[in-house]
């Protein structure tokens, strides 16, 4: 089973902090993605990383930046924690797009990191 | 760009019972759809995906559908049971001008299944 690991599950941190979330997965994925998920807008990606130290970003970057140095790991970084990035964090990871089978194309997610900011 | 809605919002069955849900989306061009659910405070856990060259894909009591001329896609659960209850998200796959690859989700259908 392909397992995305996000290594914390809840932070509080001051505004102003510069915080890092991690997330590892364990099947030799190549793409690899950050979204936040809030209350009434659902799901948003923030940026994405195609294969070691690529990066795309989303639709909401702003405030945020990636590292992907290894292709198991990719960390999303907040520069500086503002309360308006108080959040559910999720990692997820994919195979790659070169294939036509489903298995190649499955999309698997992290359980989520609770990031408050006060 | 890519638009996807899930009707309703939210949805309660007694238990037993055969349920669908509803995805709709707007660019046919779809590449693929897939669905996941959520549990409270928890990430989404894929259950089907279906290419765009598939009409269904079948697991278990799940039974997921794609009509991209209609840009509609649909979830049937059979004989509903009390862990069923969840949040169903749908997510259309595609790829941009670019040539980028993006999944689009809708906001989800919060299932309840009444014991």
């Amino acid at each position: 089973d392909v397992k995305v690991t996000q290594s914390s599950r809840y932070l509080v941190k001051r505004t102003g902090e510069k915080v890092f979330l991690e997330c590892v997965q364990d099947m030799d994925h190549e793409n690899m993605f950050w979204y936040r998920q809030d209350p009434g807008l659902g799901l948003r990606l923030i940026y994405f990383s195609y294969d070691v130290k690529m990066k795309e970003k989303g639709d909401i970057p702003e405030g945020y930046s990636v590292s992907r140095e290894k292709k198991e790991r990719f960390s999303l970084i907040l520069e500086s924690a503002s309360t308006n990035q108080t959040s559910m964090y999720l990692c997820a990871s994919r195979l790659n797009g070169r294939t036509f089978q489903n298995s190649g194309n499955t999309i698997y997610f992290g359980e989520g990191s609770w990031l408050t900011v006060v | 760009k890519q638009e996807v809605t899930q009707i309703p919002a939210a949805l309660s069955v007694p238990e037993g019972e055969n349920l669908v849900l509803n995805c709709s989306f707007t660019d046919s061009a779809i590449y693929n759809l897939q669905w996941f659910r959520q549990d409270p405070g928890k990430g989404l856990t894929s259950l089907l995906l279906i290419q765009s060259s598939q009409r269904e894909q079948t697991s278990g009591r799940l039974n997921a559908s794609l009509d991209k001329s209609s840009g509609r896609s649909t979830l049937y659960i059979a004989a509903s049971q009390p862990g069923d209850s969840a949040t169903y998200l749908c997510a259309g796959g595609g790829y941009s001008g670019a040539g980028s690859y993006q999944l689009t989700f809708g906001k989800g259908t919060k299932l309840s299944v009444i014991p």
